[in-house]
Formats: structure tokens, sequence, C-alpha cells
């Protein structure tokens, strides 16, 4: 069974601090690899899909990577803003069928002005 | 254009009563998920459509649980005797084929008192 691990749950840093979101994965047999923004009371917006040939997708000041050999995947987020305050959760498919999610419980990011 | 839309954002129903929730996905999205957050987790899958049937139905945790999407649109998670440990929000996601990001609506919040 598919275990996807997010440590820490919180983390709050100052304004402008380059930062690095973990995500750790038990099963690396994966399809892609997801990194989802969720804002308080509000559903998940998709922020990188990462398929499983590649390494790394970029968006703006965001950078994932993806090593699957050893069940990680890693969010870069540059020059961080008290906008990027929220809940950074990753997403993998589970074993087998590529339909449905395993989520991390997510890390809720503070950034302080 | 419109995202995934969920009615109601709220709902408070009595230990025992029968819910049903709404799901209008993004047009054209061929695929359907519906899945169950609860505080400090991430979410649970329960259940994929493609198309008008239910593909993966696995994440169902129990008989009281059942989906619907007749023409392929909109779908409808049923509780019925709900019970307190069904308090959570619903999250239902579409995406246009698999193995693409997946667009989520804000979710139903339901407590059952």
């Amino acid at each position: 069974k598919q275990e996807v691990t997010q440590i820490p749950a919180a983390l709050s840093v100052p304004e402008g601090e380059n930062l690095v979101l973990n995500c750790s994965f038990t099963d690396s047999a994966i399809y892609n690899l997801q990194w989802f923004r969720q804002d308080p009371g509000k559903g998940l917006t998709s922020l990188l899909l990462i398929q499983s040939s590649q390494r790394e997708q970029t968006s703006g000041r965001l950078n994932a990577s993806l090593d699957k050999s050893s069940g990680r995947s890693t969010l870069y987020i540059a020059a961080s803003q008290p906008g990027d305050s929220a809940t950074y959760l990753c997403a993998v498919p589970s074993t087998g069928a590529n339909s449905k999610l395993t989520f991390g419980k997510g890390i809720t990011l503070s950034v302080r002005p | 254009g419109a995202g995934v839309s969920q009615t109601p954002s709220n709902k408070v129903t009595e230990k025992g009563k029968y819910v049903e929730l709404r799901c209008d996905p993004i047009s054209g999205h061929t695929a359907l998920y519906w899945y169950r957050q609860s505080l400090g987790q991430g979410p649970e899958f329960l259940i994929y459509f493609q198309g008008t049937g239910a593909a993966d139905d696995s994440g169902l945790p129990n008989d009281r649980f059942f989906a619907v999407r007749p023409e392929g649109s909109v779908s409808t998670l049923k509780i019925q005797r709900t019970e307190r440990g069904d308090s959570a929000v619903y999250l239902c996601a579409s995406s246009p084929q698999r193995n693409s990001p997946l667009h989520f609506g804000n979710g139903t919040r339901l407590t059952v008192t």
C-alpha cells in the first residue's frame, strides 16, 4: 500500500527566503507526482505535475523535482512571499491504479512579512 | 471558464438523516473524483467515475455511501443514515483524462450533529 509522508507538518519563514518542502513515498512504481496548494476553507489547486519520466518541473518561482528510485520529491519555492502562505500537499497515484491519488498530510507554510 | 462547483458549501444534518452532495465538474471533463478530507489530514479517495460509470469505488467506507453520475457530467454523493464520524469536507475533482492534473472544487463541509 502506497504511503506518502510530508515532514515537517508546519513551517514558518521570513519573507524572501528560498525554501524546500519535502515529500516521500514508499512505492517507487508511480506514474506521476503532483504538488497541490490548499488555502483555508478552499479546495486544492494543482501547482505542478511531474511525469515519472521527468526529473523536474518549473512554474514561475516554483520548481518540483522527482527522484523515483529514492521515493522522494521536493518543492522549491524561491523568494517566498506572504501570499505563499498555505498548506502544500503532494500526491501520487496508488500502486496499480493511476486513477486515485494518495495524499500526504501536507505542510502548512507561513511566510512572515 | 467556470471551475468545479460543489453545492451546498455547508451542510448540517442530524445523525441518522440522509444527505446528498452535488458536484458540477468542468465542462468536457470525463473523469470525476470524490475525496473526503478530515481536519489536519490529506484528502482520502472515495470513488472515481470515467464517464457515467464508476471505474473505482474502492474508497467508499461502507454501503451507506453511494454516488451516481447518470449523464456523465453532474455527480451526486449520497449518504444514508449519517453518523457523526461522517463529518468532514467532501471534495470533488475533475480532469480531462487520466494522468492529467486534477481540478478541485471548494468542497462541501458536512457536519453531523
